[in-house]
């Protein structure tokens, strides 16, 4: 079975501060790792994913990961926080309880706080 | 192109009744998930249902049932609902080949159960 694991639960940064959400997995075959994020009483957008073609992973918004196999990690940086940054932050591995092409099992989530 | 569409937005039901969701993927995608988002529990995963036939199943009582229609689109059922039902129930489509494929999902139905 896999897992993900969102260590903090709440995490607030001040605007135009480095935004580091922290994402590790369980995976017992090469995962597929997402990061999605959903505004209130919204659906989830994808930010960005990772599907083992680069390690350093850029996706919208000025956001990127990075994937470290040696420690099962998948954290989501930003360099400067922005106040429409503020949102529930979700990693998401591909192939989980489920299993199936697509169904993904996802951490409890991180909601980021931005401070003005 | 249109996103996933789900209807109806809000739902108010009371215990014991039975409600039906619907969720239309974009087109072309033949792949349709279903999960529950709760407070405590967070995002589950129901089921997926490719070319109309259920694929995968998450851990959740017989109550939850699906279909997938010939033209992709998908409903969702639960029967005997409990007040812990109550919950946000998102759909996500997706093309439906290899893993890692990127799903994308739509807004959202919030049932509210009485």
């Amino acid at each position: 079975a896999q897992s993900v694991t969102q260590l903090g639960s709440h995490v607030s940064v001040s605007e135009g501060a480095l935004v580091l959400l922290r994402c590790n997995y369980s995976s017992s075959v090469p995962p597929y790792l997402f990061w999605y994020v959903q505004y209130p009483n919204q659906g989830l957008q994808l930010l960005l994913k990772y599907t083992s073609a680069a390690t350093l992973v850029k996706g919208i918004n000025g956001f990127e990961a990075e994937f470290k196999k040696s420690e099962t990690s998948f954290h989501l940086t930003k360099p400067s926080a922005h106040m429409s940054d503020a949102a529930e932050y979700f990693c998401a591995v591909s192939g989980g309880i489920g299993g199936g092409a697509d169904g993904l099992t996802f951490g409890k989530g991180t909601h980021l706080i931005i401070q003005p | 192109k249109a996103g996933v569409t789900q209807t109806p937005r809000y739902l108010i039901k009371t215990r014991g009744q039975q409600v039906t969701l619907s969720c239309s993927p974009i087109s072309g995608h033949r792949s349709v998930s279903w999960y529950q988002q709760t407070p405590g529990q967070g995002l589950q995963f129901l089921f997926e249902y490719f070319s109309e036939t259920q694929r995968n199943k998450g851990n959740f009582p017989g109550r939850f049932s699906g279909r997938q229609f010939s033209n992709s689109r998908s409903e969702m059922n639960v029967s005997t609902l409990e007040l812990g039902d109550s919950a946000l129930y998102l759909c996500a489509s997706s093309l439906g080949g290899r893993q890692g494929g990127e799903a994308f999902f739509g807004q959202g139905t919030r049932l509210t159960v009485v």
